[in-house]
């Protein structure tokens, strides 16, 4: 079975803090990793995925596939960040499949 | 270009009423979703299509039917509501791997 497991449900940090939000999964297989972001009165919108190995807003994420961990880091945060982060599994199987997290609430005091 | 709309933004049902959420898409895109977000658990994924005329279950189809009427249009119907369901509703499009959500069904059913 696929799970994403995000252990915190809500995360303070200071601006310009560094800010780490942890994402594991359990999936057999080689998954593609995703972070989806909603900001307040937004839309969910994907943020960035694994395989593209780009920085977003200044946000990375590394798969490691050792410790099956798809944790998104920011090394000073802003407080425009301050939204619901959630990490996405789709299986190498079936891509039309997503399985989601339970999501990181990501505040960002001035 | 709208995106992904959803009709209705809210609703309220009894126990035992039947309703269908409505869900369109402008993007052309093949593949179509829709997910329940709880308090807790994230999204999870109730059915999806992967094109036109077909359809498949996700993590938790019980309770509710589906129907992909053309490319652009994906209906999520409950044939009797239970209070089980009360939830915010999500229908997604995506082509490749990024997925377009639209902006939420907030459903009571007392």
């Amino acid at each position: 079975a696929q799970r994403v497991t995000q252990p915190e449900k809500l995360l303070s940090v200071f601006k310009g803090a560094p800010v780490e939000l942890k994402c594991n999964y359990s999936y057999s297989g080689s998954p593609e990793l995703f972070w989806y972001v909603q900001y307040s009165r937004q839309r969910l919108q994907l943020l960035l995925r694994h395989i593209s190995r780009e920085s977003i807003k200044g946000f990375t994420a590394d798969l490691n596939k050792g410790e099956t961990s798809f944790h998104l880091k920011k090394p000073f945060a802003q407080e425009e960040d301050s939204a619901m982060y959630y990490c996405a599994l789709r299986p190498g199987d079936n891509f039309n499949k997503f399985y989601f997290g339970s999501g990181t609430k990501l505040n960002v005091k001035p | 270009n709208a995106g992904v709309t959803q009709t209705p933004k809210f609703q309220v049902l009894k126990t035992g009423q039947s309703m269908t959420l409505q869900c369109a898409q402008d993007m052309n895109h093949n593949s179509m979703y829709w997910y329940r977000q709880d308090p807790g658990m994230g999204l999870r994924l109730i059915y999806y299509s992967a094109s036109e005329g077909t359809t498949d279950k996700g993590e938790v189809p019980n309770g509710y039917n589906v129907s992909r009427l053309n490319k652009r249009e994906f209906s999520l119907r409950l044939e009797s509501a239970a209070p089980s369901q009360t939830s915010v509703y999500f229908c997604a499009s995506s082509e490749r791997y990024e997925q377009f959500f639209g902006p939420g069904t907030r459903l009571t059913v007392l």
